[in-house]
């Protein structure tokens, strides 16, 4: 029953190479979108939430847009400290509160 | 002025011990979780306490068991500990619940 599933699992980038990652979702009615970003031996720290269909947010070198099946978060431009686990949740429809998380993006940025 | 703190912030222990893991917010959430991220890196939710009133209780073992002392503090105790249970166990809260998660550094547990 897999709701949430990120792709790619991993991604290598050159410093300045712009990518996108992927998250679709198969929840009824979203009620969050939610992104993090985790670095090894740490907890995952909030980007964005995001709510309905064509909603964008931005931080720095990040941009995350969402669409009614899939979220995408944009890297532009990305430096080396962009390295880290990008986690995608979304809001559990039954459960106020309860995030389900896919399985994670592991981006690598190399100088 | 860590927000979600935990401790300790590694455990190894052996199979069949008794231990328990410690958490504190000071961001006057009213929202407290614990997840567990298995080896495969999912995150998955256990509990929810809200104002000290368990919320959410997933399938999990009756040897784990949360204690919500007050608001800022979520405990996680496990009795008879097995191989299985060896995961990072992370502490979150929020300002309600659908809000933004803030999470501790996680707990790496290891049964041995």
């Amino acid at each position: 029953e897999d709701q949430v599933t990120q792709s790619p699992e991993a991604l290598r980038l050159q410093e300045g190479e712009s990518s996108s990652l992927n998250c679709s979702y198969t929840v009824s009615g979203l009620r969050g979108l939610f992104w993090y970003r985790q670095d090894p031996g740490k907890g995952p720290e909030f980007l964005f939430t995001l709510y309905s269909a064509g909603e964008e947010k931005e931080k720095e070198r990040l941009k995350a847009t969402l669409t009614k099946k899939e979220s995408f978060l944009h890297i532009t431009a990305p430096k080396p400290e962009d390295s880290a686990t990008y986690l995608c949740a979304v809001q559990d429809p039954d459960s106020w509160g309860k995030l389900q998380f896919g399985a994670g993006t592991q981006v690598v940025v190399t100088p | 002025d860590t927000a979600v703190s935990q401790t300790p912030k590694y455990l190894v222990t052996q199979m069949g011990n008794d231990k328990s893991i410690k958490c504190e917010q000071n961001l006057g959430h009213d929202t407290m979780y614990w997840y567990k991220q298995d080896s495969k890196k999912f995150l998955k939710i256990m509990f929810s306490y809200n104002n000290k009133e368990l919320i959410i209780n997933e399938t999990v073992p009756n040897r784990f068991s949360p204690k919500s002392p007050d608001k800022a503090h979520l405990n996680l105790h496990i009795n008879s500990l097995e191989l299985g249970d060896s995961a990072v166990y992370f502490c979150a809260s929020s300002r309600e619940g659908g809000s933004p998660l803030h999470f501790g550094n996680g707990t790496r547990l290891t049964v041995t």
